[in-house]
Order: structure tokens, then C-alpha cells, then sequence
């Protein structure tokens, strides 16, 4: 199985700044086949970029995925109040049983 | 729009089962794979498993198997997930949640989009 590592685990952050969060891979992470989601207290995740850097439908493009192997990053270029959440990444490669990293929490400073 | 409903939060106790339902709407619900996930207060998220809504096939993370089981009802859209032998280690949020992709097309390893909005399950004595 496949263990996702995310960085850091909380990210301190006032509105308008850059939010770089980091997603490390026990093993490669084949084709791409890397999501992130957002969470806010109370809801469900919501999808944000899958393939490693393809954003879903309604996300702004403030919200940037890169990477590949076993490093991957979310960017999120200057940061609004509706922001401030937990962010997950997930692989989801072939003959490998489907993971999620632990999560970085982005807080207001 | 396409739509993932679940059922209400449940208590149950140790040694028991429970069983959520998720109900779908907004598109075909057998052209699509759905999966569950769980998460424990304060914690992150477990991947537990997923059904084929059109074939009824199943595959189940290594740490439920045994445990759980995942049906559909294909006549109103819905899809179950029951999990047995709850201890208080069980307590958490079950999810539901749709792989956007044609069943035809895709495989069930993938991405999310919609979840639903979560059952919270309490295990107590």
C-alpha cells in the first residue's frame, strides 16, 4: 500500500498569501493518478485537482496542482478567507489499494 | 445535478451492525462507481471499499474485509454499506462518494466527485 505523507501538517497563513502544501509518495505514483480535496468543518471533502494538476469543475484557478513520482504540491496562489481548511491528497494507482495523506491544515495567522 | 444522499446519524452498540444508506440522484446510477470512506473524530481519511452499482462486484480494503459488506438496490438508487463486530474504534464519519467516470470506461480507481454529506456512526455500551 501506498503511504501518503503530507507537509506540513498545519500552514499559518494571512489572507493574500501564497499556501504551497506538499504530498510525499512511499512509492511512485504512476500516470499521474493524484487528487486533492478540500474539507471544511462539518462537510464532506470536495474534489479540487485530479490527475495531479487538473482542476475540477467550479475551482478556481487560484488552486494549482504540480509534481509527479513520489512529490507533489498544491499551490494555492493568494489565499481567501474561504480557504482556510484541511487539505487532502489521494492516490489512486492501479493494483494498489486507494490511500489518502494525512492531511495540512490551513489556518488563518 | 447529481446528488449523494445518506442517511442519518446512527448509535449503536458494541458487538452489533449497522447499516448506512446513500441514495443517488442526477444521473444513472449503475453507469457510475461508488465507494466509502470513513473518518474517525479529528482524524484523517480510510479508504474502505467499492461497488459496482450495475454488476453488484466488490472489493474491500484488507482491514474491513470480513467486516463489512456493500450492496445496492439498483430500482431506487441506492447503495449500503454494513459493518459488523463495531467496536468504539468504529466511531466516525461514513462517507459515500461517486467515481466520475463511466463504470465502461474507467476503472474504480479514481477520484471523487460528489461525496455525500456523511453519517456519523457512534459506537457505545
Amino acid at each position: 500500500e501506498i503511504v501518503l505523507t503530507q507537509s506540513p501538517a498545519t500552514l499559518s497563513l494571512s489572507p493574500g498569501e501564497r499556501a504551497i502544501l506538499s504530498c510525499g509518495a512511499s512509492q511512485t505514483v504512476s500516470r499521474n493518478y493524484l487528487a486533492w480535496y478540500q474539507q471544511k468543518p462539518g462537510l464532506a471533502p470536495r474534489l479540487l485537482i485530479y490527475d495531479v494538476f487538473r482542476r475540477a469543475t467550479g475551482i478556481p484557478d487560484r488552486f494549482s496542482g504540480s509534481g509527479s513520482g513520489t512529490d507533489f504540491t498544491l499551490t494555492i496562489s493568494r489565499l481567501e478567507p474561504e480557504d482556510f481548511a484541511v487539505y487532502y491528497c489521494q492516490q489512486y494507482i492501479l493494483n494498489s489499494p486507494l490511500s489518502f495523506g494525512g492531511g495540512t491544515k490551513v489556518e488563518i495567522k | 445535478q447529481v446528488k449523494l444522499v445518506q442517511s442519518g446519524a446512527e448509535v449503536a452498540k458494541p458487538g452489533a451492525s449497522v447499516r448506512v444508506s446513500c441514495k443517488a440522484s442526477g444521473y444513472t446510477f449503475t453507469d457510475y462507481y461508488m465507494h466509502w470512506v470513513r473518518q474517525a473524530p479529528g482524524q484523517g481519511l480510510e479508504w474502505m471499499g467499492w461497488i459496482n452499482p450495475k454488476s453488484g462486484d466488490t472489493d474491500y480494503a484488507q482491514k474491513f474485509q470480513g467486516r463489512v459488506t456493500m450492496t445496492r438496490d439498483a430500482s431506487i438508487s441506492a447503495a449500503y454499506m454494513e459493518l459488523s463486530s463495531l467496536t468504539p474504534d468504529d466511531t466516525a464519519v461514513y462517507y459515500c462518494m461517486r467515481v466520475p467516470c463511466l463504470i465502461n470506461r474507467c476503472s474504480p480507481q479514481n477520484w471523487f466527485d460528489p461525496w455525500g454529506q456523511g453519517t456519523l456512526v457512534t459506537v457505545s455500551s
